[in-house]
């Protein structure tokens, strides 16, 4: 398998409901991230690794946890989400964490929260 | 000002036509700048860096104008494959790196 894949492809998920989101790049780069993406506006950086170590977490709600456990593996742990909080998840990976090199996405995972 | 500004179209054209978007951007800093394409509800994909110097990739050219603090994507002879939203990307280093990613334009090549 190549490039970024992400699982599941989508999910609903109650607002009392835990469940995790999966991210796995097979193309050796050594930093991953999260982004989500709302309709009509632009991709949100949510949370960096690079070498798994968390980098940057810009003001995301505790509701949402990051997890890297190497380089190649990507989780974010949801709990109690808000409907608002639907939205398509896209995992991307590079060479080294924002060094101005370009990001590789994976298909992201569509999440509605009800 | 938004960092990144986009019109978010759609830019309708007919099959070989040529079409042209740009990007403008707030941060004069910015170092490095990239277009990707998105199809609806798929992830986006990179289509092409852009140098300082320009760009060519086939039907696609890319442009940095950085005294008006812009980049722009030319088309070619489009097809209707071409239908897509385009991504801006603009890399601002303060420190750290900073992706910024515009709202997109989206592109619709009509047969």
């Amino acid at each position: 398998e190549t490039g970024v894949t992400q699982t599941p492809r989508h999910l609903v998920m109650g607002m009392t409901n835990k469940k995790s989101l999966k991210c796995e790049q097979h193309l050796g780069h050594n930093a991953m991230y999260w982004y989500k993406q709302s309709a009509k506006k632009p991709l949100e950086l949510m949370f960096v690794y690079n070498f798994k170590e968390q980098t940057e977490n810009n003001s995301v709600p505790s509701r949402f946890s990051p997890e890297c456990p190497n380089s190649s593996h990507l989780f974010l742990h949801l709990h109690t989400l808000q409907p608002e909080d639907s939205a398509l998840y896209l995992c991307a990976s590079s060479q080294v964490a924002l060094a101005g090199s370009e990001q590789y996405f994976g298909p992201g995972t569509r999440l509605t929260v009800t | 000002r938004k960092e990144v500004e986009q019109d978010p179209g759609p830019f309708n054209v007919p099959e070989g036509a040529t079409v042209a978007f740009n990007c403008t951007y707030s941060n004069s800093a910015s170092q490095s700048f990239f277009w990707y394409r998105q199809d609806c509800r798929k992830e986006p994909k990179l289509l092409m860096s852009v140098y300082s110097s320009g760009n060519e990739d086939g039907r696609f050219t890319a442009q940095l104008n950085r005294a008006s603090q812009y980049i722009s994507l030319l088309i070619r002879d489009s097809k209707l494959s071409d239908s897509a939203t385009y991504l801006c990307v603009v890399i601002t280093s303060s420190g750290t790196y900073k992706y910024i990613f515009g709202t997109g334009t989206r592109l619709k090549v009509l047969a």
